[in-house]
């Protein structure tokens, strides 16, 4: 199975300023992806940003964006201009096998005003 | 709207009793997935099905059963053979494909009375 580490521990970031979130990854797979999802107190899983390994451009969606790092085995999510809304746990998941994804234990963002 | 709606909200079981958590989605998806999340972890996956009719064991399958009879419905029954079932419970969907992500319902919270 694939291995997800996720390290940070928990972060404070100032309203409108960026943050960076880190993800390591272990894969044999020649070819992969990468997805961040976003966890609010409330519970639901909510997908944010995806990118294959194969990808030359880094993927953006609205403030997010993914900067892999294939040579360290690493993906970054940075979220640019932070709201109150972005406090909540980040997860990076990798795919295998059949559709599974194997899941980081996640990053805490705390955005303060 | 589609999505996946997971009920109950909350569920409490007592000993030595089964529980079903329900799982629909009206997102035409053909995979479907549970996963566990205990407090300050991230998901693991319990089952999945990729089609009607066939489902397969994830990595902490012991313990809970499902079905796939409809494409819509992917219900998770807690036995009690599971002997530490308090968690989040947490369902996706997903099109077929590594690529694809997977979208979630908003959870049950399982307790033991």
């Amino acid at each position: 199975a694939q291995k997800i580490t996720q390290t940070q521990p928990g972060m404070f970031v100032q309203e409108k300023e960026a943050v960076t979130l880190d993800c390591t990854y272990d894969t044999s797979d020649p070819s992969y992806g990468l997805f961040w999802y976003k966890q609010p107190s409330s519970g639901e899983m909510i997908f944010l940003i995806y990118q294959g390994s194969y990808d030359q451009q880094n993927a953006t969606e609205g403030r997010y964006s993914l900067n892999f790092q294939k040579a360290r085995k690493s993906a970054n999510l940075v979220i640019s201009a932070s709201q109150l809304g972005d406090s909540a746990m980040y997860f990076c998941a990798i795919p295998y096998g059949n559709n599974r994804l194997a899941f980081g234990k996640g990053n805490q963002v705390v955005v303060i005003p | 709207d589609g999505g996946i709606t997971q009920s109950p909200k909350y569920l409490f079981r007592k000993e030595g009793q089964n529980v079903t958590l329900s799982c629909e989605q009206n997102l035409n998806h053909d995979a479907m997935y549970w996963y566990r999340q205990d407090p300050g972890q991230g998901l693991r996956l319990i089952y999945y099905s990729q089609i009607v009719n066939d489902f397969q064991k994830g990595d902490i399958a012991e313990g809970y059963s499902v079905s796939r009879e409809k494409k819509e419905s992917f219900p998770l029954t807690v036995t009690s053979a599971q002997k530490n079932p308090t968690a989040f419970y947490l369902c996706a969907s997903s099109r077929q494909g590594f690529n694809q992500p997977q979208h979630f319902g908003d959870g049950t919270r399982l307790s033991i009375l």
